[in-house]
Order: structure tokens, then sequence, then C-alpha cells
């Protein structure tokens, strides 16, 4: 989507190994967000940040860290891949901090699939 | 845990019909509502934000809320093939961060 993107879009790897994944924004936006998506679970919350080097876990953050040292850029890494972490993972980014924001513009997601 | 519930479908509606989607949400507190669309294979996108009770109109689509019975609905019009999808519904939480949590969306299909 305009504004933010996700690299890789689709990835293969083996079991054990480390994974990043990268979210990159050129809106300036203060919040940036790391879902997965999967059959029956829908949208869930791995990982956030509010700021430069501020970030906090999300619901399903247990084998996931992460990393922020750029406005622009959000690190997603699987520290030891499983095949449970076989998911679409999304970055999301929100640019108001008030009650009335406009929720989310999420990125194209990335496929990734451990075996 | 804050919970945001959606039947999962298939709704399937005739082309030219109204296609009606439920959401209940379990926090009391929230005050923000949003629904996005996904396409298969595709990222949410935003459709409609609702923050107060009563309905919100944008062109085919009305958004509902209820606070008092914790619900917010989703209402489109003239259901054309193209709004086959599957529909999110999300509910910010009240805390810090602009957290939205997600329902399991349904999946909606328009048949000409």
């Amino acid at each position: 989507d305009a504004g933010i993107t996700q690299s890789p879009r689709h990835k293969v790897t083996e079991t054990g190994t480390p994974v990043t994944l990268r979210c990159h924004q050129t809106e300036n936006h203060r919040y940036m967000y790391w879902y997965r998506q999967d059959p029956g679970h829908g949208l869930r919350l791995i990982h956030y940040s509010y700021g430069v080097k501020d970030t906090d876990k999300g619901e399903v953050s247990d084998g996931y860290s992460v990393s922020r040292s750029k406005t622009e850029d959000f690190l997603l890494t699987l520290e030891s891949a499983t095949s449970s972490q076989t998911s679409v993972y999304f970055c999301a980014i929100s640019g108001r901090d008030t009650l009335y924001n406009y929720g989310y513009t999420f990125g194209s997601g990335t496929r990734l699939t451990v075996v | 845990q804050k919970e945001v519930e959606q039947n999962s479908g298939p709704l399937s509606v005739p082309e030219g019909a109204i296609a009606s989607l439920n959401c209940t949400y379990s926090d009391r507190v929230s005050q923000s509502f949003f629904w996005y669309r996904q396409y298969s294979g595709k990222s949410p996108e935003l459709i409609m934000s609702i923050y107060s009770n009563g309905d919100k109109e944008d062109g085919r689509f009305t958004a509902q809320l209820n606070k008092a019975s914790q619900y917010v609905s989703l209402l489109i019009r003239d259901s054309q093939p193209s709004d086959s999808a599957t529909y999110l519904c999300a509910v910010r939480e009240a805390t810090a961060g602009n957290k939205l949590t997600f329902g399991g969306g349904t999946r909606v299909l328009v048949k000409p």
C-alpha cells in the first residue's frame, strides 16, 4: 500500500533459523504494529511501537522480538522459527493519538512458511 | 481478554440486496469502531469508522453503533459481486498504544 511496504513478500525458512521481516513507512507515523493472520484466529497483535526505541508486547509475542531504531522502520524477528509461526504477517501504521483516530493502514503482508 | 465476535459466514446475498453484518465486543469502555474489507490474498482496507451511537452512512455502506448493547453492524446496500470479501470488525482498546482488537471476520458472497 502507498506509504507502507513490507519485505519480503514471501519467505520459506527452516525450523530453528532466525527470520527478520521488515516494515518501512514513509508517512512519519508514530505508531507501528505487527499482526499475524491465521485461519480461525483472525488478526492477532504480536508487538507494537509507539516511537523510536519504544515497543511493547501484544497478545501473541512469545517467540518474537522487534526493534525500531528509526521512525520509518519496524523489524520483526522470529528468534528460532517454528512451524506454528507459519502465517501471514501484516504490518500496520497509525498516525493519530487521539480518541477519534482513523484506524490503521496495512502493508501488503508477508507470507511466511516454516518447514 | 478483550473479545470481538463476528459470525464467520459465509453470508450469501443476491446482487442488489442488502448485506447485514454484525459484531459484538466485550470491552464496555471501547470508544472507536472500524470496519475493514479484505479480499482474498490481500491486506485489510478501512471502509468505515464510527464513534458515536447511531448510524453513519458513506455511499452504499452504513455503520450502526449501540454502545449500551456493545454491538456494531455494517449494512451494504445494493450489494455488488465486487463486495464479495471478508469484512473485519475492529475495536480500539481503551488503553495506551492505539491498539485495535479484530474480530475473526465475516465472509460475504454476492451472487449475480
